[in-house]
């Protein structure tokens, strides 16, 4: 699968969109870009995935570009809650291997 | 909605038994299940890829006769941490998939909650 880059950590005030951004520049054209999320001590909740179009659900928005290389997910409102490690996944096969993943922290 | 569960969600044991993790599908049959362990501070590493009625396909590195897997059912695996001994404490996490192409939640993974494992 191809890998990804995130930054380590990024922060936003509450209430203000979370635009998080992932790099996967050698993607291929079958593989799935997936983002899900940990909150502390919990296991992974998923958000969304897509293949080449953007995508949004109640949870967030998934911006893919056109040659596919990166993505940004986008929290429009983000709440406390939303304080969490953020992984961006491609996935060609069944398996999801992990990154490190980006931490956002939202404050108040 | 796709919920998975896990039983317990955390357990202390002495060193040399054996624990039992449960993982089960509540509202969807999931084909294959996957089971992930996270040390503190690291991102989750896959242990093994169960598909139901087979046996488990591991990651390498991982001891097939350590971490017993069994996935009888569409809606139930669990995992079987033999002769525990303290470096195999950690937090234990399953997720499942419908069936890919045909099932109605496609090939999303979903994860449990996941179970922290203490072996004293």
């Amino acid at each position: 699968d191809a890998k990804t880059t995130q930054p380590p950590s990024m922060d936003c005030a509450e209430g203000r969109a979370a635009n998080l951004p992932c790099n996967h520049s050698t993607i291929s054209g079958n593989e799935y870009v997936y983002w899900y999320r940990q909150i502390h001590s919990q296991g992974p909740q998923y958000i969304i995935h897509g293949l080449k179009n953007n995508e949004t659900n109640e949870m967030a928005s998934l911006i893919i570009t056109e040659d596919r290389k990166s993505s940004t997910l986008i929290l429009p409102h983000a709440t406390l809650r939303d304080t969490a490690v953020y992984y961006c996944i491609v996935k060609a096969n069944s398996k999801l291997t992990f990154g490190k993943g980006i931490t956002l922290s939202v404050r108040p | 909605g796709a919920v998975v569960s896990q039983h317990p969600s955390w357990v202390i044991c002495k060193s040399g038994t054996s624990v039992k993790i449960e993982c089960r599908s509540l509202d969807f049959q999931a084909t294959t299940m996957f089971w992930y362990r996270q040390f503190p501070k690291q991102s989750l590493m896959l242990m093994a890829t169960s598909n139901e009625g087979s046996k488990a396909t591991y990651e390498q590195g991982v001891e097939k006769d350590k971490f017993l897997i069994n996935h009888a059912s569409l809606t139930l695996s669990t995992l079987t941490v033999t002769s525990a001994h303290p470096e195999d404490s950690s937090f234990y996490i399953c997720s499942a998939r419908d069936a890919p192409g045909t099932g109605r939640l496609g090939d999303t993974q979903y994860f449990g909650p996941g179970t922290r494992l203490t072996v004293l």
